[in-house]
């Protein structure tokens, strides 16, 4: 069976610090990870996608991802966090041929001037 | 293009009713599935439609039941109302074969929120 585990249920950083958000599956084979973010009053928003190949993935708003097999996680990460990242972060795991994803329950993202 | 679009945005029921939330998939999307966030929670899948049949179900009871239309629009029905079915009820509609690959990313609606009282 799959799973999600976001560690971190909260997390607050001042605004132009780093940020690493933690995720880690439970799943046989590779599977296929996600990040969304949702912001208050709007559905979920696709920040990076891994399927294959290159383990380091690039997203949108300045985000990456790193996904290590030994470690099954899938990190996100951003150098310098702005305001407007503030929101909700949710990593899921699908599994290739499957027709749904699995959503960790989310890790809260404040930032403080 | 035009995204996922759901309504009602926000409803109250009363224990036991019927509810429907309808959703528009985004223009070229021809799969659509359904995902029910609690408070707190992480979305969790329900259904999914494909060709206008069911394609998939989580763990959610008969209860639960939903339509695919051929403009690829979708409501989910909900029958018998119980107080922890209050939550966000997320649409998704994506282009592909129903699995889940390289070529079904979600795109998901804001939500209906439902409330049962």
């Amino acid at each position: 069976a799959q799973s999600v585990t976001q560690p971190d249920i909260h997390i607050t950083v001042s605004e132009g610090a780093s940020l690493e958000l933690r995720c880690n599956y439970s799943y046989g084979a590779t599977p296929y990870l996600f990040w969304y973010v949702q912001s208050p009053g709007q559905g979920l928003q696709l920040l990076l996608k891994y399927f294959s190949g290159d383990t380091l993935v690039q997203g949108i708003k300045g985000f990456e991802a790193e996904f290590k097999r030994s470690q099954s996680s899938f990190n996100l990460r951003k150098p310098s966090v702005h305001w407007s990242d503030a929101a909700e972060y949710f990593c899921a795991v699908g599994a290739p041929g499957a027709n749904n994803l699995f959503f960790g329950t989310g890790t809260r993202l404040t930032v403080i001037p | 293009e035009t995204g996922v679009t759901q309504s009602p945005t926000h409803l109250i029921k009363t224990r036991g009713q019927q509810v429907t939330l309808r959703c528009s998939s985004q223009s070229g999307h021809n799969t659509v599935s359904w995902y029910q966030q609690a408070l707190g929670q992480g979305p969790q899948f329900i259904f999914q439609y494909y060709r206008e049949e069911e394609n998939g179900r989580g763990n959610f009871p008969p209860r639960f039941s939903g339509l695919q239309f051929p403009n690829y629009s979708s409501e989910l029905n909900v029958n018998a109302l119980e107080l922890d079915d209050s939550a966000l009820y997320l649409c998704a509609s994506s282009l592909g074969s129903g699995g889940v690959s390289g070529a079904n990313v979600l795109t998901f609606g804001a939500g209906s929120r439902l409330t049962v009282l």
